[in-house]
């Protein structure tokens, strides 16, 4: 069965700093989908970034970046600059697809990142 | 802003009630999801909705039901609450055509449910 496993509950940066925040995932698929959302204290879930496996290119979104590292099937978030909107529930999540439209994100259990100035 | 919309924010209800959630699609898209993020579980999946067609079904309760009208909003049904129940129920939305490969799940604000 595929799971997402954060292996950071939690983890602290100061303001202007680089942080990665970890992700690990189990799939024997060779093609599949990876988001980092983050959840501020509003509770929304807000997509930060995506990456499809067959790309061997890293996704970035501004101070976004991803370290997609599919034979380690390590897929970790910098998050550069940090600013203290950045505060926030950190989730990775996988794509389940079945075929036929059917799919559903598996979530790992999140980071709580916390912003110092 | 995600362009998805649930209704309502907040819901306080008793044991053994019956509550419906409503969830408004970003425009176009199709499907739609529903997931509960509790304490004790984290976020996990419900159900999914393909243009009013029940697609995949996760670990939800036979007490759960849903449906997905011909406009494309959904609804959550929850019945016989118990206080477990209590969570954050989140809809999301997407933008899939069956022969394309995955769009992003964009996800409306939640429904936070308390059951007393």
């Amino acid at each position: 069965a595929q799971t997402v496993t954060q292996s950071q509950p939690e983890m602290s940066v100061q303001e202007a700093e680089t942080v990665t925040l970890s992700c690990t995932y189990d799939t024997s698929e060779s093609d599949y989908y990876l988001f980092w959302y983050k959840q501020p204290p509003s509770r929304q879930m807000i997509l930060v970034i995506r990456q499809e496996a067959y790309k061997q290119q890293n996704a970035t979104e501004n101070r976004f970046s991803v370290n997609f590292q599919k034979a380690a099937k390590s897929f970790s978030l910098k998050i550069s600059d940090s600013q203290l909107g950045d505060a926030a529930m950190y989730f990775c999540a996988y794509r389940i697809y079945w075929g036929g439209g059917s799919e559903k994100l598996v979530f790992g259990k999140g980071t709580k990142l916390t912003v110092n100035p | 802003d995600s362009g998805v919309t649930q209704t309502p924010k907040h819901l306080i209800t008793a044991t053994g009630q019956r509550v419906t959630l409503r969830c408004s699609p970003r425009s176009g898209d199709l499907s739609v999801y529903w997931y509960q993020q509790s304490l004790d579980q984290g976020l996990q999946f419900l159900i999914q909705y393909y243009n009013g067609e029940e697609r995949a079904k996760g670990n939800i309760l036979e007490r759960f039901s849903a449906q997905q009208f011909p406009d494309l909003h959904s609804e959550l049904n929850l019945s016989s609450l118990e206080l477990g129940d209590s969570a954050l129920y989140f809809c999301a939305s997407s933008a899939r055509l069956e022969e394309q490969s995955t769009d992003t799940q964009y996800f409306g604000p939640g429904t936070r449910l308390t059951v007393l």
